[in-house]
């Protein structure tokens, strides 16, 4: 079975621009959650969607915004793009099972790059 | 407060059984404990989790204080594919992982 796909895995873009990125769960899962990682630090949760509503949100401006699709992909966008969102964008999925010990299974990420 | 705390970097010789700690003293009664890892170029791979006693699979294994303040994951015969950042993550929310800055294992062949 595929694991959880990102696309792109690589992206330049440059200040004041719009960026969309794309992730497709594992087959089965519902929930995908969004994470930023910048260089040398641990990742940062972004969102989670659950049947296409938002069912959590980190500390991230409104500048980043994202949704999912009936078939439980989704897209994460950021606009007005700063330097500061270089990073690497991990998304994850899992079943969930409503617990609080969902195991998450993560993509191998969108490698951003702002100029 | 989902805050763990966990040395930088630390080194074991391969074959060797290595201890990655992990202090967690605000962690609220009801969060699981996690641990991924992230090998080079690649997302985080989930590793354990637990709640209170002890866990074991064929990855690691999880100990797991009386007090829930602290945690140690124990890798029983490092391998050099064991050489990754290893974090211990807590939670924020039921799927919001929160994940410090994690630990460096450095395999020595």
């Amino acid at each position: 079975d595929a694991g959880v796909t990102q696309s792109p895995t690589h992206l330049i873009k440059t200040r004041g621009q719009q960026v969309t990125l794309r992730c497709s769960p594992i087959s089965g899962h519902k929930s995908v959650s969004w994470y930023q990682q910048v260089l040398g630090q641990g990742p940062q949760f972004i969102f989670q969607y659950y049947e296409k509503e938002e069912r959590g949100r980190g500390n991230f401006p409104d500048r980043f915004s994202a949704r999912q699709f009936p078939n439980y992909s989704s897209e994460l966008n950021v606009n007005a793009l700063l330097l500061g969102d270089s990073a690497l964008y991990l998304c994850a999925s899992s079943l969930p099972t409503g617990s609080r010990n969902e195991k998450l299974f993560f993509g191998s990420g969108t490698q951003l790059s702002v100029l | 407060d989902a805050k763990t705390t966990q040395p930088n970097s630390m080194e074991s010789n391969e074959e060797e059984p290595v201890h990655l700690p992990c202090n967690h003293s605000t962690i609220s009664g009801t969060d699981y404990i996690h641990w991924y890892r992230q090998l080079p170029s690649q997302g985080p791979e989930y590793v354990i989790h637990g709640l209170t006693s002890n866990v074991n699979n064929r990855m690691a294994s999880l100990a797991i204080a009386e007090d829930r303040k602290s945690s140690t994951l124990i890798l029983h015969r490092a391998t050099l594919r064991d050489a990754a950042v290893y974090y211990c993550v807590g939670q924020t929310g039921a799927n919001n992982l929160f994940f410090g800055t994690g630990t460096r294992l450095t395999v020595i062949p």
